[in-house]
């Protein structure tokens, strides 16, 4: 089924290990986004990108890093993960931002929920 | 900068009663809004959306949205809850600078 693919969909981390949120969108979609949702604090966007090769920088960019090689993928990188980056991590991707015109919409992916200790 | 606020955290209603839940933004010129649903472990799924022209919007599952400029408000209404609607909801609004900014959300409770 076409739609935003999350990977893992859970993941326990020490403090100090890096590792690598996997999405995936076959939808040709070019604005790709990264949202991190915690308990009282909504969603807050960490990185976005509107198209390959270009990314930027949301409310909450420290301790993560992103790239847009191909149209589909957009890999979130935790570098050195700290206990403050347990969350649940959400990708969405929409073909323009901001999604609306029409019967677009911004597309979510089922989450991806990390800890680390 | 843009932001929005959805002061109940928690809102409880009986199954066949009318629900209202409250957001309130803040954005220089008119903004795009949404309405967003999480339901217990899943990802968000659009209700509706403002973009302009008719300020009261309709969306699915029976929900509708009315953007007030003057009172920087952008509040859901459902005629007649459901037990399947308990669900968190989320209102987001964005300029159009490629930037997405959800409120806190309200857990929504129906009691049968």
């Amino acid at each position: 089924n076409a739609g935003v693919t999350q990977t893992p969909k859970f993941q326990v981390l020490k403090t100090g290990q890096s590792m690598t949120l996997q999405c995936a969108q076959d939808m040709n979609h070019e604005y790709m986004s990264w949202y991190r949702q915690d308990p009282g604090m909504g969603l807050r966007l960490i990185h976005y990108s509107v198209g390959a090769g270009i990314t930027d920088q949301g409310e909450v960019p420290n301790g993560y890093n992103v790239s847009r090689s191909t149209t589909e993928d957009f890999p979130l990188r935790l570098l050195s993960a700290a206990p403050s980056q347990t969350s649940v991590y959400f990708c969405a991707s929409s073909y323009s931002f901001p999604p609306g015109q029409g019967n677009e919409k911004l597309f979510f992916g089922s989450g991806t929920q990390l800890s680390v200790l | 900068a843009q932001s929005v606020t959805q002061p109940d955290i928690h809102i409880t209603v009986s199954e066949g009663a009318s629900l209202e839940l409250r957001c309130n933004y803040s954005y220089g010129a008119t903004p795009y809004l949404f309405w967003y649903v999480q339901s217990p472990g899943q990802g968000l799924q659009l209700l509706l959306k403002y973009f302009s022209g008719d300020t009261l919007v309709q969306g699915i599952k029976g929900f509708e949205a009315e953007f007030k400029r003057s009172q920087s408000s952008f509040n859901l209404r459902k005629p007649s809850v459901h037990w399947s609607d308990a669900a968190e909801y989320f209102c987001a609004v964005t300029g159009g600078g490629n930037k997405l900014t959800f409120g806190t959300g309200t857990q929504l409770k129906v009691e049968l």
